[in-house]
């Protein structure tokens, strides 16, 4: 079946380091890939999306491949703030019937 | 109006009482989600609504009834639960079910805590 790895955490970086969280799948076919991110107490946001290979998503300086040679989609930052502090979810979607397999999540907290 | 909304935002129950949980949309979006959050987990799919028809159940035990008056709305009917039931449960909706690029809007959630 479909799964999605993503590095563990928590990951704690200072304001303005580069951030990155790595995001492997496995899939039987072609599926879109998706970055959700989590801030305490809400619900999930979708941060960037990419629907075929080689596509880069990208959305408030965070961007993601996706590398389907490596069956990738590593987030990326190049300076990261503190309000960036969040869970960051890793997905995709690939059946018809709109069930989407998520990662474990990683924390991020970012220091000043 | 891109907002899932969703009530109450805290709840309360004993493990005798039925309650319900509420999600509307706005978006005309045709498929919605409920799904379980336990703390740092990912949600956990529970249903699925498709065109206002429950396209998929994940297993889920019978003392969750979901619910889909029409399409901007969608209840969960809770009755009897246990205390591991306590959790955030996330409603979602997305333009429709296939199609493979469409993503989720997720509401903010539902903080039930059973006693």
């Amino acid at each position: 079946g479909d799964s999605v790895t993503q590095m563990e955490g928590p990951v704690t970086l200072s304001e303005e380091a580069f951030l990155t969280i790595n995001c492997t799948y496995t899939a039987t076919g072609y599926p879109s890939l998706f970055w959700y991110v989590q801030y305490p107490g809400e619900g999930l946001q979708l941060l960037l999306k990419a629907t075929k290979a080689d596509d880069k998503g990208s959305n408030k300086g965070f961007e993601a491949t996706y590398r389907k040679e490596t069956t990738s989609f590593h987030l990326e930052k190049g300076s990261v703030q503190v309000s960036d502090s969040a869970v960051y979810f890793c997905a995709l979607t690939y059946t018809n019937a709109g069930k989407s397999t998520f990662g474990d999540g990683t924390t991020l907290t970012v220091k000043p | 109006d891109t907002e899932v909304t969703q009530t109450p935002k805290h709840l309360v129950m004993g493990m005798t009482n039925k309650k319900s949980l509420k999600c509307e949309q706005h978006m005309g979006h045709r498929a919605m989600y409920w799904y379980k959050q336990k703390a740092k987990k990912p949600p956990e799919l529970m249903f699925v609504y498709s065109y206002e028809k429950l396209s998929i159940n994940e297993s889920v035990p019978s003392r969750f009834s979901p619910e889909c008056p029409n399409s901007s709305l969608l209840n969960l009917h809770l009755h009897a639960l246990q205390p591991e039931d306590s959790a955030l449960y996330l409603c979602a909706s997305s333009q429709a079910p296939t199609g493979s690029s469409y993503e989720q809007y997720f509401g903010p959630g539902t903080r039930l805590t059973v006693t």
